[in-house]
């Protein structure tokens, strides 16, 4: 099993632009979701999805969309990137309920020049 | 006031050391409970969960005091491998189950 992957690793965008994050699982979770992560905030979560087709927003949803149209993959779209959304973003899924470790991906460092 | 609060540390210890990290949370619903560890530049990934009754893992140990909301992680016996950034992370019931709420983290650097 490859767990959680994300492309790029890597990303340096100018204000304006806009792009897609991937991320994909071979594990068969329901439960996928993104979060950045910043110094000194912690790792925040933006959205996330409980099956194919369900997507809701997270703590900090703005300037960000999802879809869910397999179990597979979650892509993250930045719709008019800002330099506020420089962070590394992680993907992560799990099996649904309260006890379920999360796997994360190795993150997309982005930057917003 | 944060959901979930940690030890800002850093803390600095040489080998061999015992350590221990607090963490506490303002949600009295929280239902799970887990510390994660982040190396330098790289995912988090699951260390222990933590259970009512407390558990052990080798050198770890990770303790819940549900009247006190509050965790704690204990390391005995510090190895230099142990050096990263250890998150406290709840996971509350009702809304999304899969949701997870981390602190901020407490770095620990383990020195030779």
């Amino acid at each position: 099993n490859a767990g959680v992957t994300q492309t790029p690793k890597f990303q340096v965008l100018k204000t304006g632009q806009s792009m897609t994050l991937q991320c994909a699982q071979d594990m068969n979770h329901e439960y996928m979701s993104w979060y950045r992560q910043d110094p000194g905030m912690g790792l925040r979560l933006i959205h996330y999805s409980v099956g194919a087709g369900i997507t809701d927003q997270g703590e900090v949803p703005n300037g960000y969309n999802v879809s869910r149209s397999t179990t597979e993959d979650f892509p993250l779209r930045l719709l008019s990137a800002a330099p506020s959304q420089t962070s590394v973003y992680f993907c992560a899924s799990s099996y649904l309920g309260n006890s379920y470790e999360q796997y994360f991906g190795p993150g997309t460092r982005l930057t917003v020049t | 006031r944060k959901e979930v609060e940690q030890d800002p540390g850093p803390f600095n210890v040489p080998e061999g050391a015992t350590v221990a990290f607090n963490c506490t949370y303002s949600n009295s619903a929280s239902q799970s409970f887990f510390w994660y560890r982040q190396d330098c530049r790289k995912e988090p990934k699951l260390l222990m969960s933590v259970y009512s009754s407390g558990n052990e893992d080798g050198r770890f140990t990770a303790q819940l005091n549900r009247a006190s909301q509050y965790i704690s992680l204990l390391i005995r016996d510090s190895k230099l491998s142990d050096s990263a950034t250890y998150l406290c992370v709840v996971k509350n019931y009702g809304g999304s189950q899969g949701n997870l709420i981390f602190g901020k983290g407490t770095k620990l650097s383990v020195k030779p």
